[in-house]
């Protein structure tokens, strides 16, 4: 069975600090990882990663896949108390050639940012 | 881009009770899913529709849970006899997909149900 495990659980930071928020995983046939952010409402996607050692950035915000030891890096820089929010690491498999957007998600990592 | 939208936003039933959600996805997406979310967790898979058909059903979904998706645009989730560990938020999911190529998925702001 597919499985994604998210540290911290939370992270309570003051606006300026860095974080690095973390997802290991271990998945059959593993197609892509996916980063959302989750505030009271709807995920809203970040970043799709699926080659290892590319960096995707956008903003302050940048992510990192390493598929050789299984785990992905979410860091955000210069926070503002706009970043608190749930982040959700998921990854994607693929079944037969076919990749159908079967997503097996984290506990997710509860990020406070303090002004 | 008018997003995938979903309704009711809160639901509040009694037990025993059929309740039924209705799922919008952004148009030019051919594939929707449903997935659940209770207090603390991440989401977790349901149900998959490629156009009409549906694809893959999670052991998740009891015979008390059924999806359609008509025409292959719009979804209904109807839960039969709730039961009180049905309360969860049920989100629904849209992307473009073809073979192994699928978009992220893009979440609707979900059905908050509440069983009493």
């Amino acid at each position: 069975e597919d499985k994604v495990v998210q540290s911290p659980l939370s992270l309570v930071v003051h606006e300026g600090d860095t974080v690095t928020l973390n997802c290991s995983y271990e998945v059959t046939n593993f197609r892509s990882l996916l980063w959302y952010k989750q505030e009271k409402k709807a995920p809203t996607f970040l970043f799709m990663l699926t080659s290892s050692g590319i960096e995707k950035k956008s903003g302050r915000l940048s992510s990192i896949l390493d598929k050789k030891e299984l785990f992905s890096i979410l860091n955000i820089t210069a926070t503002q108390t706009g970043d608190s929010a749930i982040y959700l690491c998921a990854v994607e498999a693929s079944a037969g050639g076919t990749s159908y957007g079967k997503l097996t998600f984290g506990q997710g990592t509860i990020l406070t940012v303090h002004p | 881009d008018t997003g995938v939208s979903q309704n009711p936003r809160h639901k509040i039933t009694k037990r025993g009770q059929n309740v039924t959600f209705r799922c919008d996805p952004i148009s030019e997406h051919n594939r929707l899913y449903w997935y659940r979310q209770t207090l603390g967790q991440g989401p977790e898979f349901l149900t998959y529709f490629q156009n009409e058909a549906q694809l893959e059903k999670s052991r998740l979904l009891s015979d008390r849970f059924s999806a359609e998706r008509p025409k292959g645009s719009f979804s209904t989730l109807e839960i039969q006899r709730t039961e009180q560990g049905d309360s969860a938020m049920y989100l629904c999911a849209s992307s473009q997909g073809q073979g192994f190529y699928n978009s992220p998925l893009h979440f609707g702001n979900g059905t908050r149900l509440t069983v009493t």
